[in-house]
C-alpha cells in the first residue's frame, strides 16, 4: 500500500504548456505539501495545505496552483510552463499541521522535463 | 528558519557504525531536531526526531548534546542500502520542513 502516491511519474512536456501533477495520501492525514527539488538538489517547499485550506504559499510564481479537492488529495497545476520549471516535484503529507514534532511522509516525486 | 551545519560527505563500512555530526548553535528552546534521508531518485525518508532526550528507534538513534547546540545520528550498522543524503533539520517557529545540503553519505562494501 503506498501511502502518498504521485502521478505521472514522469512528465516531458514543450514550454508554455500547461500540465497538472496528481498526489494522493492514504493515511488519513491533514496536512499535505509541495515541494520541489532543482537540479542543484535543493529541496524546497512550495505550499502546504491543512483540511483543503492554504497555509503555506513559499512566494511561488502565481503560474503555479495548488488544488485540494478533498483533504486526502493535493494537486498542482501550472500554466506555461518554462524551462526553469524543471525539476523534482514532491508531494507529502503530515498527520496535522502546527506540530513541530510531526513527520512528514514523503511520494515518490514527478520528474518534470520541459523542453 | 534556524540554521544547521552538516560536513558535505562521509563515508564508512559496511556493518561498520556511523556517527553523522550536525551543529545548531542557534536553536531555540522549542525547536524539534529533525532527520531525514534521500535515498538516489526516491523521495525524503523521515529517520528520527528529538527535542531534549537521546532517542532510539529501528533505523538509528539520536544524541543531542546537552546545550542542544548539535547533535549525532548513529546509525549502528550501515548496510549499502544506507547510502544517502542525510538531512539534519530544526523545526519549530513554523511547521516547515528547510532542508540544508545534507551529507551524503557513501557506504563501502
Amino acid at each position: 500500500d503506498t501511502a502518498v502516491s504521485q502521478t505521472p511519474k514522469y512528465l516531458v512536456t514543450q514550454m508554455g504548456n500547461d500540465k497538472s501533477i496528481k498526489c494522493e495520501q492514504n493515511l488519513g492525514h491533514d496536512t499535505m505539501y509541495w515541494y520541489k527539488q532543482d537540479s542543484k538538489k535543493f529541496l524546497k517547499i512550495m505550499f502546504s495545505y491543512n483540511n483543503k485550506e492554504l497555509i503555506i504559499n513559499e512566494t511561488v510564481p502565481n503560474r503555479f496552483s495548488p488544488k485540494s479537492p478533498d483533504k486526502a488529495h493535493l494537486n498542482l497545476h501550472i500554466n506555461s510552463l518554462e524551462l526553469g520549471d524543471s525539476a523534482v516535484y514532491f508531494c507529502a503529507s503530515s498527520r496535522r499541521t502546527g506540530g513541530f514534532s510531526e513527520t512528514q511522509y514523503f511520494g515518490p516525486g514527478t520528474r518534470l522535463l520541459v523542453l | 528558519d534556524a540554521k544547521t551545519t552538516q560536513p558535505n560527505s562521509m563515508e564508512s563500512n559496511e556493518e561498520e557504525p556511523v556517527h553523522l555530526p550536525c551543529n545548531h548553535s542557534t536553536i531555540s528552546g522549542t525547536d524539534y531536531i529533525h532527520w531525514y534521508r534521500q535515498l538516489p531518485s526516491q523521495g525524503p525518508e523521515y529517520v528520527i526526531h528529538g527535542l531534549t532526550s537521546n532517542v532510539n528507534n529501528r533505523m538509528a538513534s539520536l544524541a543531542i548534546a546537552e546545550d542542544r547546540k548539535s547533535s549525532t545520528l548513529i546509525l549502528h550498522r550501515a548496510t549499502l542500502r544506507d547510502a544517502a543524503v542525510y538531512y539534519c533539520i530544526l523545526m519549530g517557529g513554523s511547521e516547515k520542513l528547510v532542508f540544508g545540503k545534507g551529507t551524503k553519505l557513501t557506504v563501502n562494501p
